[in-house]
C-alpha cells in the first residue's frame, strides 16, 4: 500500500497571501496524483488531478506540480473560501486508493 | 447538474447491518466507475469500495481490506444508483459516507481513478 505524507499538518497564512503544501508518496507515483479541497461540513472537491491538471471550474489561482514522489499544491493569493482542508490522493497503484492525512490552511 | 446523493445511513448497534444508496443524475451513470469513500468523525479519508462501470460483461469490484468480507457493493443501472450494503458493523464503522464517481484514466493496461463529483454524505453511527 503507498502511504501519502502532506505537509504541514496546519499552515497559517494571511488572506491575499501564497500558501504551498505539500505531498509525499512512499513510492513513486508518476503523474497519478489528485488534490481536493473539503470546506467544513462539505463534501471535498476535486481540485487538481494529473498533477498539474486543473478540475473544471477551479481558478487559475490553484496550481500543482511535481511527479514521482514529491507533489505541491500552490495557491497563489488566497480568499476567504481557500481556508479549508486539503488532501492529496494517490491512483497509480491501486487497489487501494489512499489519501494523505490532510493540511489544514487557517487564516493568520 | 451532476449530482450524487446518498441516503440510508443513520444509528446501529454492533453487528448490525445497514444499507446505502446513491442515487446519480446530470450524467450517464452506467458509463462510469463508483466509488465509496469514508471519513470517520474529525478525520482523513478513507476509500472503502469501488465498482466499475457497466459496459462490459463482466463487473469488476474491490474493497478495502478494513471491510473485505463484510461489506457488499453493487449498482443498479435502471435506477441510476450504487449501493453498499454493510454487515457485522463495529464501532469503527462510523464515519460520513460519500459516493463518488470515478474518473478514469487508462495506461499501462489498468484503470486509474481521481474522484469527481462526490455527494454530500450520509452519516452512519454504529453504537449501543
Amino acid at each position: 500500500e503507498i502511504v501519502m505524507t502532506q505537509s504541514p499538518a496546519t499552515l497559517s497564512v494571511s488572506p491575499g497571501e501564497r500558501a504551498t503544501l505539500s505531498c509525499r508518496a512512499s513510492q513513486s507515483v508518476r503523474s497519478n496524483l489528485a488534490w481536493y479541497r473539503q470546506k467544513p461540513g462539505q463534501a471535498p472537491r476535486l481540485l487538481i488531478y494529473g498533477a498539474t491538471t486543473r478540475a473544471t471550474g477551479i481558478p487559475a489561482r490553484f496550481s500543482g506540480s511535481g511527479s514521482g514522489t514529491e507533489f505541491t499544491l500552490t495557491i497563489s493569493s488566497l480568499q476567504s473560501e481557500d481556508f479549508a482542508v486539503y488532501y492529496c490522493q494517490q491512483y497509480d497503484d491501486w487497489p487501494p486508493y489512499t489519501f494523505g492525512q490532510g493540511t489544514k490552511l487557517e487564516i493568520k | 447538474e451532476v449530482q450524487l446523493e446518498e441516503s440510508g445511513g443513520g444509528l446501529v448497534q454492533p453487528g448490525g447491518s445497514l444499507r446505502l444508496s446513491c442515487t446519480a443524475s446530470g450524467f450517464i451513470f452506467s458509463s462510469y466507475s463508483m466509488n465509496w469513500v469514508r471519513q470517520a468523525p474529525g478525520k482523513g479519508l478513507e476509500w472503502v469500495s469501488y465498482i466499475s462501470d457497466s459496459s462490459s460483461s463482466s463487473t469488476i469490484i474491490y474493497y478495502a481490506d478494513s471491510v473485505k468480507g463484510r461489506f457488499t457493493i453493487s449498482r443498479d443501472k435502471a435506477k441510476n444508483s450504487l449501493y453498499l450494503q454493510m454487515d457485522s458493523l463495529r464501532a469503527e464503522d462510523t464515519a460520513v459516507y460519500y459516493c463518488a464517481r470515478g474518473e478514469d484514466s487508462y495506461g499501462s493496461g489498468t484503470y486509474r481513478s481521481w474522484f469527481d463529483p462526490w455527494g454530500q454524505g450520509t452519516l452512519v453511527t454504529v453504537s449501543s
